[in-house]
């Protein structure tokens, strides 16, 4: 089934330990995305790629990194987790960059950080 | 700054009519979008207006003016089924979508 995987779906983490999220979409979408989501807020873009080679930051990049190394991969890494990255993180891609295309998300991961 | 308004929690009766009212302030406007978020679930995706008007979907239906700043998304004939949180997200001047806290849909029998 087409669609975008994400990797861990759940994960509780010790504070300043390193870990990456994966995303893989195999809709050869050019743009993908990874938002954060927390309770009484809007979704918060952390990072994202217009095309294959390039990222941005977006509202809260802050102790996040990514890569985009090809079209269908785009992991999200935390350097030295603390609890404030304790959220729901989503990925997405769209196949359409600058422009209206439609947001298809990843199931999420939990990241609970101690 | 960017803005999006809507009402935190609303409770309508299956069957029924809802209406859910987003007001929004962007710096610059490339259409709103309106997705579907069930508890505990990924976003989908519902509607997109990038003209004044309604757009219908079947039982759901999108209207937007782009002078008002203000859309809303219509349900009717209300299902248990759409007991969900509806995120509405316009599209800034860079093509980013702002993302409103949601309103979370409570249907009764």
């Amino acid at each position: 089934i087409a669609g975008i995987t994400q990797a861990p779906t759940s994960q509780i983490l010790a504070a300043g330990r390193r870990m990456t999220l994966r995303c893989t979409q195999d809709m050869r979408h050019n743009a993908m995305y990874w938002y954060r989501q927390d309770l009484g807020l809007g979704l918060r873009l952390i990072h994202y790629s217009n095309t294959a080679g390039t990222t941005g930051k977006g509202e809260v990049p802050d102790g996040y990194s990514v890569s985009r190394a090809n079209t269908d991969d785009f992991p999200l890494t935390l350097a030295s987790a603390v609890p404030s990255q304790t959220s729901v993180y989503f990925c997405a891609s769209s196949d359409r960059q600058g422009d209206t295309g439609e947001l298809f998300f990843g199931e999420g991961s939990r990241l609970t950080v101690l | 700054g960017q803005n999006i308004d809507q009402p935190t929690e609303m409770t309508a009766t299956e069957g029924a009519i809802v209406q859910i009212n987003c007001t929004y302030q962007t710096s610059g406007f490339n259409g709103l979008f309106w997705y579907q978020q069930h508890a505990g679930e990924a976003p989908t995706f519902l509607s997109y207006n990038v003209l004044d008007g309604l757009e219908e979907k079947g039982r759901f239906s999108s209207f937007l003016s782009r002078s008002k700043g203000y859309s809303y998304l219509l349900l009717k004939e209300l299902q248990m089924k759409d007991s969900a949180s509806y995120l509405c997200a316009p599209m800034d001047s860079n093509y980013q979508l702002i993302w409103g806290a949601g309103t979370k849909l409570i249907i009764k029998p």
